[in-house]
């Protein structure tokens, strides 16, 4: 299975500031097509899982533009421009290259 | 709207099995996967196999083979997710996902439905 190790564990952070999130596969994801299968979901606090970023920089509809994702193969980065107090939950990566579908432990966004 | 919508929480001895459905509407049933998910306390989200709703087939994690079984119904648009053996280990929110925005993509999501297993 492909291990998904994401950090930091917890990020505190300012209204108005930026923050970001890493995370790192055991294998390349990326696919022979070019794309790399890697998604990013927030779980905000009481709700489902949302999907925020697909192939690892398409931002789903409805996601603000505040929020991008980047990176290839093993190492990617969620970037949040400017943190709003909408944006607390947690954050997971997921690779979907191969089954089984795995995901990263999750980040803890919260205010400062 | 695309929706998902779980059937109510669901409390077992071990030992048992549940059956957990996923009704969808907003969209075409056939023309989607449909995954679930699970989140046992304290622990990272765990995928536990997907349906082709076109289909019917179906892939597993090596996890969960043999005790997992995913079924749909197209008729009533609704995805069946049931776990047999049922240990206390097991106790989890257990969350189906279709693949509307990307064919590997988990979105959107239905609103969980916990499972208890408990003597």
């Amino acid at each position: 299975d492909i291990v998904m190790t994401q950090s930091p564990f917890s990020l505190p952070v300012t209204p108005g500031e930026p923050a970001s999130i890493s995370c790192r596969s055991s294998q390349s994801l990326l696919h022979t097509n070019g794309d790399n299968y890697l998604d990013w979901y927030v779980q905000k606090p009481g709700q489902s899982p949302q999907l925020l970023i697909y192939l690892g920089s398409d931002r789903a509809s409805g996601v603000p533009d505040r929020f991008s994702g980047s990176g290839s193969g093993t190492d990617f980065t969620l970037k949040i421009s400017r943190v709003e107090a909408e944006d607390v939950g947690i954050y997971y990566c997921m690779q979907a290259l191969q089954p089984p579908w795995t995901f990263g432990e999750g980040t803890k966004v919260e205010i400062k | 709207q695309v929706q998902l919508v779980q059937s109510g929480a669901e409390v077992r001895k071990p030992g048992a099995s549940v059956k957990v459905s996923c009704k969808a509407s907003g969209y075409s049933f056939m023309s989607y996967a449909m995954h679930w998910v699970r989140q046992a306390p304290g622990q990272r989200l765990e995928w536990m196999g997907w349906i082709n709703a076109a289909n019917d087939n179906t892939r597993y994690s090596q996890k969960f083979q043999g005790r997992v079984t995913i079924t749909r119904d197209p008729s009533a648009s609704t995805v069946y997710m049931e776990l047999s053996s049922l240990t206390s280990e097991d106790t989890a929110v257990y969350y189906c996902a279709t693949t509307f925005t990307a064919i590997f993509s988990l979105d959107p999501w239905g609103q969980g439905t916990l499972v208890t297993v408990s003597s």
